[in-house]
Formats: structure tokens, sequence, C-alpha cells
């Protein structure tokens, strides 16, 4: 079955600590996003990339970097840099080709800094 | 910038109750999405809406799009426990790239048995 894959699905980091989310799919799609949600909020971009080897920042950007070598893949690396990273992180593909940015969504990951 | 609000944060329904969430944009939208989220999940497309004073149905769902393009609406019926989540509208943005899309804060749904 197509879909996304994220993981790890929960992740507890230390303070000055960087870590990376993985984000791969099998879906063919060439736009890829990341997302932060936290509780009672809304989605918050942080990333996308609509091919590979160039990406754009959303609206929270600071503090995260990414990387878009292959089709497949886009991890997330959440820098000691991010004052509060504590958050779930969804990854999310769209396919260009039928015309609208409808989002299939990851299963996310929870991340949790001690 | 564009905001995308959302009302209201929390509802509470009896089952067999109706809901309604409403969804409003600063700025016109070329389209509106709504997904829904169960809770521990991720967020799941149910519909996008693209032309002016649309509706459309899925079973007990209806969701309607204004006719200025700035706000949209989910309506459910005769509400159901599998009806829980928290429902979000999202559209895209006015300036920039269309791909980066704002969502609302989301409704979230509890379905009392």
């Amino acid at each position: 079955d197509g879909g996304i894959t994220q993981s790890p699905k929960y992740l507890f980091r230390k303070e000055g600590q960087n870590v990376t989310l993985s984000c791969e799919q099998n879906l063919n799609h060439d736009a890829m996003y990341w997302y932060r949600q936290d509780p009672g909020q809304g989605l918050r971009l942080i990333y996308y990339s609509q091919i590979v080897n160039d990406f754009q920042k959303g609206d929270i950007a600071e503090g995260y970097s990414v990387s878009r070598e292959k089709k497949e893949s886009f991890p997330l690396t959440v820098t000691s840099a991010q004052k509060n990273p504590t958050a779930f992180y969804l990854c999310a593909s769209s396919d260009d080709r039928v015309g609208a940015n409808v989002l299939t969504f990851g299963a996310g990951s929870r991340l949790t800094v001690l | 910038g564009q905001q995308v609000m959302q009302i209201p944060q929390y509802q509470h329904v009896q089952e067999g109750e109706d809901f309604t969430t409403y969804c409003n944009s600063s700025t016109t939208l070329s389209n509106i999405q709504w997904y829904k989220q169960r809770p521990g999940g991720h967020p799941v497309f149910l519909i996008q809406l693209v032309k002016s004073g649309e509706v459309k149905k899925q079973k007990r769902l209806t969701f309607q799009f204004g006719e200025a393009k700035k706000n949209s609406s989910l309506h459910i019926t005769a509400t159901q426990t599998t009806d829980v989540g928290t429902y979000f509208c999202a559209g895209p943005r006015a300036s920039g790239s269309a791909r980066q899309l704002t969502f609302g804060s989301g409704t979230q749904l509890t379905v009392l048995p």
C-alpha cells in the first residue's frame, strides 16, 4: 500500500541535542511538507519541498533544517536552536499532477524534550 | 498576513444531535479543504471545495463554500461516536506559493453516547 512512513513515532531528547525525524513516501508525489502541531492549535508549516534538491521555508523554519536528496525522502532535523521543540511533527506529501495541493499525512512523530 | 479562523474551538454534543463548524478567512480563497484528525491520529483529507457557493455532501456531512469564497462550513447530521475528532479547514496562501496551506485552529468534536 502506498503511503507515508514517519519514524520514530515517539522520541525523547535532552536539551542541546539535535534530532532527525525521518519521512519516507512511496506515493510518487513531488511535493513534501513538514508541519508542527501543538495542543489546541492548527498545523504550522515548517518547510516544504516541491522538487528534489530544493526546499522552501515555511512560517516557523527557525531552529529546523531539512534536505531533499531523493524524491521519496524528506528528513527534518530539529536543532538545539529550536527554543520549544516539544511537539507533534507531521510529514505530508501532495501530487502536483492533479493540480491541487491536497495533503496526505504520515502518522506523525511526537518529540519530547526532557 | 492571511488568517483562517475556526469556531467553535470545542463542541460537545449528544449522539444523534447535529454539529456545525465554521471557517472564516481574512482573504479570498481559491479553494478550501477540510481534514479530520481522530484522537491520537493524523489529519485525513475529507474534501475540497473550489466554486463560489459550492455545496458537497458525503453521507451525513455537508460542506459549503461561501459566495465570497472567504468562509466555509461543515455540518454533520445526527452525529455518531465515530465522528469524534478535530476538524480542520485549510486554504492556500493568497500570496507567495500556493503550496503553503493555512490551517484553521480546528474544532474538536466530542460525541457523548
